[in-house]
């Protein structure tokens, strides 16, 4: 079955410590996305990557770092300089950056920053 | 600034009647406009779209309206099933080589029997 694997599902984490989330996907999407989800709020874009190699800053990227050298994976690692990282992370892509291929999400990492 | 809004945290329709939820947009480069679904613990699904040069789309129970010049775009779902419980996404898209979504808030849908 193609999809997109995140996982951990749960992450908890120290303050001060880098985490880093994964996400897979074996749809042959050329574009992937990571977004943060809070209480409330609808989805915000940290980062998304049109093609290997090459990714751009969301609207929130402070304190996240991405890479792209797989198509089949974008992991996100969230750092220390990230003043509030517990939330929900979502990861998805794309088969093209046109608004008529639907993005595909995974289930998503809940992160706690203990 | 809040460039997608979804007004009503919650709703709650008969089972059988109609589901309107509303979105209503500031940004007048967007060009379109995607609704998901989201299941608890599991991530955003699909459900439809619509371009800016269209003021309706259909696929089934679902409808999609749009109201440009109001910056107003609604689902209706017909009719309501108790498996359309669910939170509600609105998205928008600007035109420009990336699909950056904008997201609003989420409508939690409840479907009572």
């Amino acid at each position: 079955d193609g999809g997109i694997t995140q996982s951990p599902k749960y992450l908890f984490r120290k303050e001060g410590q880098n985490v880093t989330l994964s996400c897979e996907q074996n749809l042959n999407h050329d574009a992937m996305y990571w977004y943060r989800q809070d209480p409330g709020q609808g989805l915000r874009l940290i980062y998304y990557s049109q093609i290997v190699n090459d990714f751009q800053k969301g609207d929130i990227a402070e304190g996240y770092s991405v890479s792209r050298e797989k198509k089949e994976s974008f992991p996100l690692t969230v750092t220390s300089a990230q003043k509030n990282p517990t939330a929900f992370y979502l990861c998805a892509s794309s088969i093209g950056t046109f608004p008529d291929q639907p993005q595909h999400f995974g289930d998503g990492t809940r992160l706690s920053i203990l | 600034d809040q460039q997608v809004k979804q007004n009503s945290p919650s709703l709650s329709v008969q089972e059988g009647r109609i589901s309107i939820l509303n979105c209503d947009y500031t940004n007048s480069m967007f060009d379109y406009f995607l609704w998901y679904k989201k299941y608890p613990a599991e991530g955003p699904t699909f459900l439809i779209s619509i371009s800016s040069i269209k003021d309706k789309n259909e696929d089934g129970r679902f409808t999609v309206f749009l109201n440009k010049s109001a910056k107003h775009l609604s689902l209706h779902i017909v009719p309501s099933q108790p498996g359309d419980s669910a939170v509600y996404f609105c998205a928008a898209s600007a035109p420009g080589g990336a699909q950056k979504l904008v997201f609003g808030q989420g409508t939690r849908l409840t479907i009572n029997p």
